[in-house]
C-alpha cells in the first residue's frame, strides 16, 4: 500500500527566502506525482505535475523534482511571498488513476 | 480557465438523512472522481467513475455511498444515512485520462449533527 510523507509539517519563512518542501512514497511505480497547494479550509489547486519518466517540471517560481527510484520529490519555491502562505500536498499516482495524498507542509511567509 | 464546480459549498444535515453532493466537471475531462479530508487529516479517495461506471472505490467508499452521472454532465456522491464521522470536506476530482493532471473542486464541506 502506498504511503506518501511530507516534511517538515510546518515551516515558517521571512519574506525572499528560497524554501525546500519534500515528499518520500514507499511504492516507487508510479505513474506520476503531482503538487497542490490548499488555502485553508479550501480546494485543491494544482500545482506541478510530474510524470514518471520526466525529472523536474518547472512553473514560475516554483521548481518540482522528482526522484523515482528513491521516491522522493521536491518542490522548491524561489523568493518566497506572503501570498504563498498555504498548505502544500503532495499527491502520487500509483495506477488506475487514484492519488495518494500526504498530509501536507504547511507554509506561512511573514513579511 | 476551465474549473470543476461543486454545489453546496456547505451542507448541515441530521444524523441518518440522505444527502447528495453534487459536481459539474471539466467539459473535456473523462475520469471523475471523489476524494474526502476529515478536518486536520490526509485527503482520501473514496471512489474513481469512467465510461459510467466505478472504476475503482476504496474501503470508505460503503454501502451508504453511491455515484452517479445522470446527465452526461453532472457528477454526484449520495451518502444514503449519514453518520457523524462523515463529516468533512468532499472534493470532486477530474482528469482527462488516467495518468493526466487531476483538476479538483472547491469543495462540499458536510457537517452531520
Amino acid at each position: 500500500k502506498q504511503e506518501v510523507t511530507q516534511i517538515p509539517a510546518a515551516l515558517s519563512v521571512p519574506e525572499g527566502e528560497n524554501l525546500v518542501l519534500n515528499c518520500s512514497f514507499t511504492d516507487s511505480a508510479i505513474y506520476n506525482l503531482q503538487w497542490f497547494r490548499q488555502d485553508h479550509g479550501k480546494g485543491l489547486t494544482s500545482l506541478l505535475l510530474i510524470q514518471s519518466s520526466q525529472r523536474e517540471q518547472t512553473s514560475g517560481r516554483l521548481n518540482a523534482s522528482l526522484d523515482k527510484s528513491s521516491g522522493r520529490s521536491t518542490l522548491y519555491i524561489a523568493a518566497s511571498q506572503p501570498g504563498d502562505s498555504a498548505t502544500y500536498l503532495c499527491a502520487v499516482n500509483s495506477g488506475y488513476s487514484t492519488l495518494t495524498f500526504g498530509k501536507g507542509t504547511m507554509l506561512l511567509v511573514s513579511p | 480557465e476551465p474549473e470543476v464546480t461543486q454545489t453546496p459549498s456547505h451542507q448541515v444535515t441530521q444524523m441518518g438523512q440522505e444527502v447528495i453532493l453534487r459536481c459539474v466537471p471539466i467539459s473535456n475531462h473523462l475520469y471523475f472522481y471523489w476524494y474526502r479530508q476529515i478536518l486536520g487529516q490526509k485527503v482520501e479517495f473514496l471512489v474513481s467513475f469512467y465510461n459510467n461506471e466505478i472504476s475503482e472505490k476504496s474501503e470508505i467508499f460503503d454501502d451508504q455511498f453511491s455515484v452517479e452521472r445522470p446527465d452526461g454532465s453532472n457528477f454526484t456522491l449520495k451518502i444514503r444515512s449519514t453518520k457523524l464521522e462523515d463529516s468533512a470536506m468532499y472534493f470532486c476530482a477530474g482528469t482527462q485520462t488516467g495518468d493526466t493532471e487531476a483538476f479538483f473542486g472547491q469543495g462540499t464541506r458536510l457537517t452531520v449533527v
